[in-house]
């Protein structure tokens, strides 16, 4: 069974520092990866979709994926508290939909 | 161009109740999916339509039934609701079900089960 392990938080972090966001996956067959960003009472919207092993940088936000360790993680870089919110990890096996985390919830206090 | 859009926003039934809910997307996208919302548990698929003419199982489809009416739109039908069904339910689209896939989230229907 496939699955997606993230921390349930929530994440505290001050007002511009680095928030880091983790997520495993149990299938070595995924292909690709997602990060949903969900403010409360609000619908999914995607953030950042990464395919390959490095970095992939989005404006404040970096992406980075390591198949070997099976870990993929989501960087925010000067944290506003705009950026409260729960962060869904994603990934897809290329055999069915995709598989969700029950995601992370990051406050940012200013 | 409102993305994908679901009807009701948010509905109370009674056990034993049926309802359709109700999915559009103007995106011109061939594969659209339902998913259940519950706090703890994360998004949970309860059916996808690859493409229209085709409708397949999720990780949670047994209450539940629906319909791929056109490339447009995709309904959820619960034939008789329990309180167990009481969740956010949140309808997708994506261009095509795969590997590079983006899905594009409804804003979601609110269901209370008494």
């Amino acid at each position: 069974q496939k699955e997606v392990e993230q921390n349930s938080g929530p994440l505290s972090v001050p007002e511009g520092a680095i928030a880091s966001l983790n997520c495993t996956y149990s299938d070595r067959g995924s292909q690709s990866f997602f990060w949903y960003r969900q403010y409360s009472g609000k619908s999914p919207e995607l953030i950042m979709s990464i395919y390959s092993n490095g970095d992939k940088e989005d404006g404040r936000f970096t992406a980075q994926l390591n198949k070997a360790s099976q870990y993929v993680s989501l960087l925010i870089r000067d944290s506003q508290p705009s950026d409260s919110a729960t962060y869904l990890c994603a990934f897809h096996s290329g055999y069915s939909t995709l598989t969700f985390g029950k995601g992370t919830m990051l406050l940012v206090s200013p | 161009n409102a993305g994908v859009t679901q009807t009701p926003k948010f509905q109370v039934l009674k056990t034993g109740q049926s309802m359709t809910l109700q999915c559009a997307q103007d995106m011109n996208h061939n594969s659209m999916y339902w998913y259940r919302q519950d706090p703890g548990m994360g998004l949970r698929l309860i059916y996808y339509s690859a493409s229209e003419g085709t409708t397949d199982k999720g990780e949670v489809p047994n209450g539940y039934n629906v319909s791929r009416l056109n490339k447009r739109e995709f309904s959820l039908r619960l034939e008789s609701a329990a309180p167990s069904q009481t969740s956010v339910y949140f309808c997708a689209s994506s261009e095509m079900a795969g590997v590079l896939e983006t899905q594009y989230f409804g804003p979601g229907t609110r269901l209370l089960v008494l």
